[in-house]
Parts: structure tokens; sequence; C-alpha cells
């Protein structure tokens, strides 16, 4: 089934501790990216990926890192998270010039 | 930039009759247009896109929408609606060939539907 796998769906965490939001795609696309949901903002990209090795920021970047190591994965790297990263975050794949897939979504609570 | 603005934020419809949720763009360029939905707890699920050709597009679940160039607005519709349809509707765009390849989403609209 072709499927867009973020983990963990549900995490709360204390500021300043590292933590990952893994996502992974089995449909082979190159263009992987990173919103996040808040309420009365809609959905707001943080980074995407063209490509293996390429990264580009996105409208709200501060505060995250990411990686594409691999075409299959795009992690979400939260180096010190603030409680102004509480939110709802989702994975989205897709091919170039198409529609995005999406994760179920992961919610992330920082205290 | 280009931007979406979804003008209701919530609306209320009774079971069976018509829906019609409003979407407007603000682009320069020619947008490829996407509404997607959210049901309570899930992610977001495609129901529709406009790339080229007939302005009106069919989607999944009954849902369909209209390209009006002219108004710069893709409106979602649906003749008759089930209590399923309850969720959290956002029309997207995106610059057709542009390289970023994102959309730029709507605030959403939270659709209730009475019994």
């Amino acid at each position: 089934e072709a499927q867009v796998t973020q983990n963990p769906r549900y995490l709360i965490t204390v500021t300043g501790k590292k933590l990952t939001v893994t996502c992974s795609q089995n449909m082979n696309h190159e263009y992987m990216s990173w919103y996040r949901q808040d309420p009365g903002l809609g959905l707001r990209q943080i980074y995407y990926s063209m490509n293996v090795e390429v990264t580009d920021k996105g409208d709200v970047p501060e505060g995250y890192k990411v990686s594409r190591k691999e075409k299959r994965n795009f992690p979400l790297i939260l180096e010190s998270p603030s409680p102004n990263q509480t939110s709802l975050y989702f994975c989205a794949s897709g091919v170039r010039g198409g529609e995005l897939f999406f994760g179920e979504g992961s919610r992330l609570t920082v205290l | 930039a280009q931007s979406v603005t979804q003008p209701d934020i919530h609306i209320t419809v009774s079971e069976g009759a018509s829906l019609e949720l409003r979407c407007n763009y603000s682009y320069g360029a020619t947008p490829y247009l996407f509404w997607y939905v959210q049901s309570p707890g899930q992610g977001l699920q495609l129901l529709l896109k406009y790339f080229s050709g007939d302005t009106l597009v069919q989607g999944i679940k009954g849902f369909e929408a209209e390209f009006k160039r002219s108004q710069s607005s893709f409106n979602l519709r649906k003749p008759s609606v089930h209590w399923s349809d309850a969720a959290e509707y956002f029309c997207a765009v995106k610059i057709a060939g542009g390289g970023a390849d994102g959309l730029t989403f709507g605030k959403g609209t939270h659709l209730i539907i009475q019994p």
C-alpha cells in the first residue's frame, strides 16, 4: 500500500530535549516536505526536499532541521524544542508537478 | 507572494442539503488547484485537483469543484452532504511548473453537519 509513515504519532517532551520525527514514503517520490498545522493558521511549510541531499527552507524553518540522505526518508529534527513548537506536524511526498500525499500527522507537545 | 483565502471558518449544513465551500487565490501565474479533506485525527486526503482542461472537475466522495479564472476561485461543491462529510477542508494552490513544488494552503473551513 502506498503510504507516508510518520513516527511518533504523539509525543510529549520538555523544552530543550532534542527530538526527531521520522518520515518514510514507499512511493519512490523525489519531493518531500514538512508542514505544521496550527489552529487558525492552516498548514505552513517548514522545509522541503527536491531530491536526495537537496533541502531548502519553507515558510517557517526557524528551530528545525532536516536531512535527506535516502530518497524514502526525510526526518524532522528539533535540536532544542520550545513551547512555540507545540503543533501538529505533517510529512508529505509527491512527484514533481503533482499532488502531495500526506502522512497521518505527529502531534507534538513541548512543556 | 501567492495566497489562498477560504472566507468561511465554519459552515453548518443540514444532512442532505447542498454544500459549497469557497476558495479564492491570489496568484500571478497559472495555478494548480487542490482540495484536501482532514477528518478528525487523520491526515489530509486529496479530494480533487485541477491542472488544466475542463474547468469542472470531479473528485472522490461525490465532490466537485469549478475553476473560474476570472474570479480567481475554485469552489468546492456537493449536492447532498452526509454526516460523514463533517471534517476540515483545505484549498491549496501551487505554481504550475514552479520549482519549489510546495503547496500554499488556505486556513481551512470546518464543516459541521446537522442531523
